[in-house]
C-alpha cells in the first residue's frame, strides 16, 4: 500500500543553519507530493508541492524536489529562522482513476530553531 | 481568500456521549474529507465524501462514525458514543474537483475533541 516515511524528530538547529528533513514514499501509481506545516496550536498549511517527477516545489525559502528514482521528497532550507519552528509533515496523494485523492501523511518532524 | 471553517474549536465531552463536529467547506468544492490527529501522532485519513455519499473510508471509520452534508453548505462528522481514544484533533478538508491532486486540499483549523 501507499506510505510515507519521514525522519524522526525533534530536529534542533541554531538560527541560520541549513535544514534537511528526509521523506521517502511508497506508491502504486504516480503520486503528487506535499509538505505541510503545522505551527503550534494551529491547523495544517500547505508549504509546497510537486506533482510529477523532477518537479521542484518551493515556498518561503523551503524547497523539495520530487525524485522518482530514489522515491524521495526531502525538504530543505538554506537558513532557518526561529519562526520556522513547527511540525513538518510530508504527504502524498496517489490518484488512480476514481480514487478519492486522500492524503497519506508521514509521522511529522518537529523542528525547533534556537536564536 | 476562501477558507474552510470548523466549529467548535474545542469540545470536551463525557465518554459515551454523542458529538457532532461541524465544517463549512469552500463553496464550489466537490470533495470533502475528515482527518484526525491524535496528540503527538500523524494525521490519519478517516473518510471522504462526494456527491452526497461516502466515497472511501478508513478502518478507523467504524459504525460509531457518520458523516452528513445536511444543507449543501455544512459537512458534519458525528461520533455516536465517544470513547477515550477518540480524543484527537479533527480536521475537515475540501477539494474542488476530480482527477489527480494538482492542487492542495484546503484544511480547516481543526476541532480539538477531549473525551473524559
Amino acid at each position: 500500500g501507499n506510505s510515507v516515511t519521514q525522519m524522526e524528530g525533534p530536529v534542533t538547529l541554531s538560527e541560520e543553519a541549513f535544514l534537511t528533513i528526509n521523506c521517502t514514499y511508497t506508491a502504486t501509481g504516480y503520486p503528487s507530493l506535499f509538505w505541510y506545516v503545522q505551527y503550534p496550536g494551529e491547523g495544517l498549511q500547505l508549504l509546497l508541492k510537486a506533482t510529477k517527477a523532477d518537479d521542484k516545489g518551493s515556498n518561503k525559502g523551503f524547497e523539495a524536489t520530487y525524485r522518482k528514482e530514489t522515491t524521495s521528497f526531502h525538504l530543505e532550507k538554506g537558513s532557518v529562522q526561529v519562526s520556522d519552528s513547527a511540525v513538518y509533515f510530508c504527504a502524498l496523494s496517489d490518484w488512480i482513476g476514481g480514487a478519492t485523492n486522500k492524503l497519506i501523511f508521514g509521522t511529522g518532524t518537529l523542528l525547533a530553531v534556537q536564536p | 481568500e476562501p477558507e474552510v471553517t470548523q466549529t467548535p474549536s474545542h469540545q470536551v465531552t463525557q465518554m459515551g456521549q454523542e458529538v457532532i463536529l461541524r465544517c463549512v467547506p469552500i463553496s464550489n468544492h466537490l470533495y470533502f474529507y475528515w482527518y484526525r490527529q491524535i496528540l503527538g501522532q500523524k494525521v490519519e485519513f478517516l473518510v471522504s465524501f462526494y456527491n452526497n455519499e461516502i466515497s472511501e473510508k478508513s478502518e478507523i471509520f467504524d459504525d460509531q462514525f457518520s458523516v452528513e452534508r445536511p444543507d449543501g453548505s455544512n459537512f458534519t462528522l458525528k461520533i455516536r458514543s465517544t470513547k477515550l481514544e477518540d480524543s484527537a484533533m479533527y480536521f475537515c478538508a475540501s477539494y474542488p474537483d476530480s482527477g489527480p491532486l494538482q492542487e492542495t486540499q484546503y484544511f480547516g483549523p481543526g476541532t480539538r475533541l477531549l473525551v473524559l
